[in-house]
């Protein structure tokens, strides 16, 4: 088995911060994603990475980077926090096709 | 593009009677399609998961087919429990080459199990 852990567990920012967060793996899985989960609106992919140094784009990039330069680990940074957001960031890792996903990382902006 | 399209929003049951959630998809390649569960303040993790039409995979109590006629993969489960209640989401990925790494994930479908 493995484990996913994401930190930190909360994130509170203000309007404008950059902000990062981090993933690491222990599956020794190729492909890692960074997912935005807000209420009624799913899933979306923000990037996700199938080797190490390697980054995709996913839907919902924009305002987003992202860092791959370990196998075992994916950051992500949100490069100007927005006002009022909140949403929590999920992060995955996967060989063929089941996706495991971590406890997450729950953001507030002031 | 791919989408999956779900049962929107809340379902509520009573303990005991059958559950059934929605799910159609469209996408250019035959694709696969899963099942993940989220409960409360957990990390989602994957229910279920199709193979070829024709094969029903089964979980806990769960099951769903993969009918590509219609495009869809609904889940259903004979009786429903009160450990039921979480959020379920549908997701394909392409069977292609290139980008198949990729899930395209429905906008959830929350359950509650009463009693």
């Amino acid at each position: 088995g493995g484990i996913i852990t994401q930190t930190p567990k909360f994130l509170i920012g203000q309007e404008g911060q950059k902000l990062t967060l981090k993933c690491q793996q222990n599956f020794n899985h190729d492909t890692m994603y960074w997912y935005r989960q807000d209420s009624g609106k799913g899933l979306r992919l923000i990037y996700y990475s199938i080797t190490e140094n390697d980054l995709q784009k996913g839907d919902l990039s924009e305002g987003y980077d992202a860092s791959r330069e370990k196998k075992s680990s994916f950051s992500l940074t949100v490069t100007s926090a927005q006002k009022n957001e909140m949403a929590v960031f999920l992060c995955a890792s996967s060989i063929q096709y089941e996706q495991y996903f971590g406890p997450g990382t729950r953001l507030t902006v002031l | 593009g791919d989408s999956v399209t779900q049962t929107e929003g809340l379902v509520t049951l009573t303990e005991g009677l059958p559950v059934m959630l929605n799910c159609t998809y469209q996408s250019t390649y035959s694709p696969f399609l899963f099942w993940y569960v989220q409960h409360l303040n957990e990390a989602p993790k994957l229910l279920l998961k199709s193979f070829t039409d024709n094969k029903r995979p089964e979980h806990q109590g769960f099951h769903a087919t993969l009918h590509k006629s219609s495009s869809s993969f609904h889940l259903q489960k004979s009786s429903a429990q009160l450990s039921d209640s979480a959020l379920y989401y549908c997701a394909l990925r392409p069977n292609s080459g290139g980008s198949n790494a990729k899930l395209t994930f429905g906008k959830g479908t929350k359950l509650s199990v009463k009693s």
